[in-house]
């Protein structure tokens, strides 16, 4: 069963736009990470944020962290139309030694030139 | 090799056939995983080696799934007696622990007609 639950399921905007994608799961975690997906093949890691940490950057990315709301969002600035893809948030559970992820449906970012 | 690498891209099998999906993590790493993923959906997990063990397979869906990793690299995940249902792509993961991201595979599209 999925864990995350992502909002919203799909994003339509114009390049040079901000896009925020949120994220909210029901159990306590280790770490939370974001994928891509373009053309529903190979997941690309993006950033990882750890259940100690609030905020983190990467490039045109930002990831909050939210533990006492169970949420995380994904903010990419300045998009463009190569963003255009699939965005999956993916939880390590606090207690999972294996480190395996749990994934939300994900948000389809368009990004229209 | 540079990334992990999944084969055959595309399968496609009679009803009640069986298949093998192969998955070449990326040197090193220990950990490895398979996913499920059906079209609009996010990744459901399946298996979890570390090494050449199953340290988790509580995600295979019934006995007719089955995956080995008999030297701690290549996994082979098989499926025997095919059913429509098991039509997804079939995404395979690398990675050193839980505390990083994992490397994702371009993924078998598994269709069972």
């Amino acid at each position: 069963s999925q864990q995350g639950e992502e909002d919203p399921q799909a994003l339509s905007i114009q390049e040079g736009e901000n896009a925020t994608m949120n994220c909210s799961y029901k159990t306590s975690i280790n770490n939370l990470q974001w994928y891509r997906q373009n053309s529903g093949r190979g997941l690309v890691h993006l950033i990882l944020i750890r259940s100690n940490e609030r905020e983190k950057h990467s490039g045109r990315l930002r990831v909050t962290l939210d533990t006492s709301k169970k949420s995380s969002s994904l903010l990419i600035t300045a998009s463009r139309a190569a963003d255009t893809a699939s965005y999956f948030c993916a939880t390590v559970q606090l207690y999972n030694q294996g480190g395996k992820l749990i994934f939300g449906q994900g948000t389809e970012l368009s990004v229209k030139p | 090799g540079a990334g992990v690498s999944q084969t055959p891209s595309n399968k496609v099998t009679e009803k009640g056939k069986y298949v093998e999906l192969r998955c070449d993590p990326i040197s090193g790493h220990t950990a490895l995983y398979w996913y499920r993923q059906s079209l609009g959906q996010g990744p459901e997990f399946l298996i979890y080696f570390q090494g050449t063990g199953a340290a988790d397979d509580s995600g295979l869906p019934n006995d007719r799934f089955f995956a080995v990793r008999p030297e701690g690299s290549v996994s082979t995940l098989k499926i025997q007696r095919t059913e429509r249902g098991d039509s997804a792509v079939y995404l395979c993961a690398s990675g050193r622990d839980r505390f990083y991201g994992y490397t994702f595979g371009s993924g078998t599209r598994l269709t069972v007609v």
